[in-house]
């Protein structure tokens, strides 16, 4: 499976300001998607990453708060844009190469927000 | 929103012993797949199963799916402490607008007690 690389793996951010995580892959990858974890709950889907366009946002995700870049099949990067002590969370990069394919997750990016 | 729902959402074992997770959904899939998180960190895939096939084996773990009950099942054997983490099931489904993605239950807590 691919390998998926995260980075920063974690920050401590001060509110009203924004981080970009970068998801790298090391191999081409159909589909990307970033997810969103909270303290103590399940995997939610933010977007689809689409190379060369905009991305899919889910229900209650928009993108001015959620950029989201996917400018090749091996990179992507998220951006939380003004961030508040509601978004520490989780942030996971995932990958597959298609429908009724294994997904892949990173070791996720841990945020907290003072 | 979330699709598939889990049970029991704890469940504490003695090392040796087998350790089963329940997972239903409602709607139409094209697979289910497991993961297993330990605590802070990523997603590790474990078993995919797709809509047409009915029980799948991968060393100590055993999969079940039902799509008439649109239900599944884990079934961890000869449970070790390390296999204390969360597992989740996430079924893959096709929807019109973002196409096929991945929806994840809220997962099972599992301790095996040494």
């Amino acid at each position: 499976s691919a390998v998926i690389s995260q980075k920063p793996s974690r920050d401590i951010c001060q509110r009203g300001t924004s981080l970009t995580i970068q998801c790298q892959v090391d191999s081409q990858v159909t589909m990307m998607f970033w997810y969103r974890q909270q303290p103590g709950q399940s995997l939610t889907l933010i977007a689809t990453a689409n190379q060369g366009s905009e991305a899919t946002y889910e229900s209650g995700f928009v993108i001015d708060k959620f950029p989201i870049s996917r400018p090749n099949l091996t990179f992507s990067t998220l951006t939380v844009s003004n961030m508040s002590p509601e978004d520490s969370s989780i942030y996971l990069c995932s990958v597959r190469q298609g429908a009724n394919q294994p997904q892949h997750f990173g070791d996720g990016t841990r945020l907290s927000i003072l | 929103s979330q699709q598939g729902e889990e049970d029991p959402q704890a469940l504490s074992i003695q090392e040796g012993e087998n350790a089963t997770m329940n997972c239903s959904y409602k709607t139409s899939i094209n697979n289910l797949q497991w993961y297993r998180q330990n605590s802070g960190r990523g997603l590790v895939h474990l078993i995919l199963i797709r809509s047409n096939e009915r029980e799948k084996h991968s060393g100590r773990l055993r999969v079940t799916l039902d799509t008439s009950k649109k239900s599944s099942s884990l079934l961890i054997t000869a449970s070790r402490a390390a296999d204390t983490a969360s597992y989740f099931c996430a079924t893959d489904g096709t929807h019109e607008t973002s196409g096929s993605r991945l929806t994840f239950g809220e997962g099972t807590q599992l301790t095996v007690n040494p």
